[in-house]
């Protein structure tokens, strides 16, 4: 069936550092994609999507490229501020489909 | 304002009670959603509807007990849970049917059962 799979966390990192979560996909249709991300006591926020391949979102300085030929939508920051501090969330859905895959999330704390 | 609202946020409750999370959406959406985040699990997808009708149960315990009366509002009915149960409750709504089938969050409300 159709999953993601991200990178385990947590995830360590000092202000102004780059940052690269990987997260892979597996779908027999074709997917849109998802990055969320969920800062302490609150909701998940969508931060990014994309609906085709070759495609890129991007949002407060995040970017992740859907790569069909890889499977992947790996998300990036070249320079992370303590305030991006969360958990994120990869996912994939398929149109017309109730159901939205989401990853295990990763759990990022960015350190001044 | 969010678009899915959530109450209450916080909810403490004993095993013998019965108590229900509410969950309102002012996005004119057609599904909604109730997922648990745990520590152990961090999204587990409990109930869909979709036009209103359950269209996933994934094997929830009958102690929980979804209704939707209509498109914009969702309740999670509560009675005898275990501390088991005790997670962070998130409701979530979508418009099904278009590219891009993306899922709007509320807070969440916290639960905890003693």
């Amino acid at each position: 069936g159709d999953s993601v799979t991200q990178m385990e966390g947590p995830v360590t990192l000092s202000e102004e550092a780059c940052l690269t979560i990987n997260c892979t996909y597996t779908a027999t249709g074709y997917p849109s994609l998802f990055w969320y991300v969920q800062y302490p006591g609150e909701g998940l926020q969508l931060l990014l999507k994309a609906t085709k391949a070759d495609d890129k979102g991007s949002n407060k300085g995040f970017e992740a490229t859907y790569r069909k030929e890889t499977t992947s939508f790996h998300l990036e920051k070249g320079s992370v501020q303590v305030s991006d501090s969360a958990v994120y969330f990869c996912a994939l859905s398929v149109s017309n489909n109730n159901d939205m895959r989401f990853g295990a999330g990763t759990r990022l704390t960015v350190k001044p | 304002e969010t678009g899915v609202t959530q109450t209450p946020r916080h909810l403490v409750m004993g095993m013998t009670n019965k108590k229900s999370l509410k969950c309102e959406q002012h996005l004119g959406h057609n599904a909604m959603y109730w997922y648990k985040q745990s520590a152990k699990k961090p999204l587990e997808l409990m109930f869909v509807y979709s036009l209103e009708e359950r269209v996933e149960n994934n094997s929830v315990p009958s102690r929980f007990s979804p209704e939707c009366p209509n498109s914009s509002h969702l309740f999670l009915h509560l009675h005898t849970l275990q501390p088991e149960d005790s997670a962070l409750y998130l409701c979530a709504s979508s418009q099904v049917g278009g590219p891009g089938n993306t899922i709007y969050f509320g807070e969440g409300s916290w639960l905890t059962v003693v």
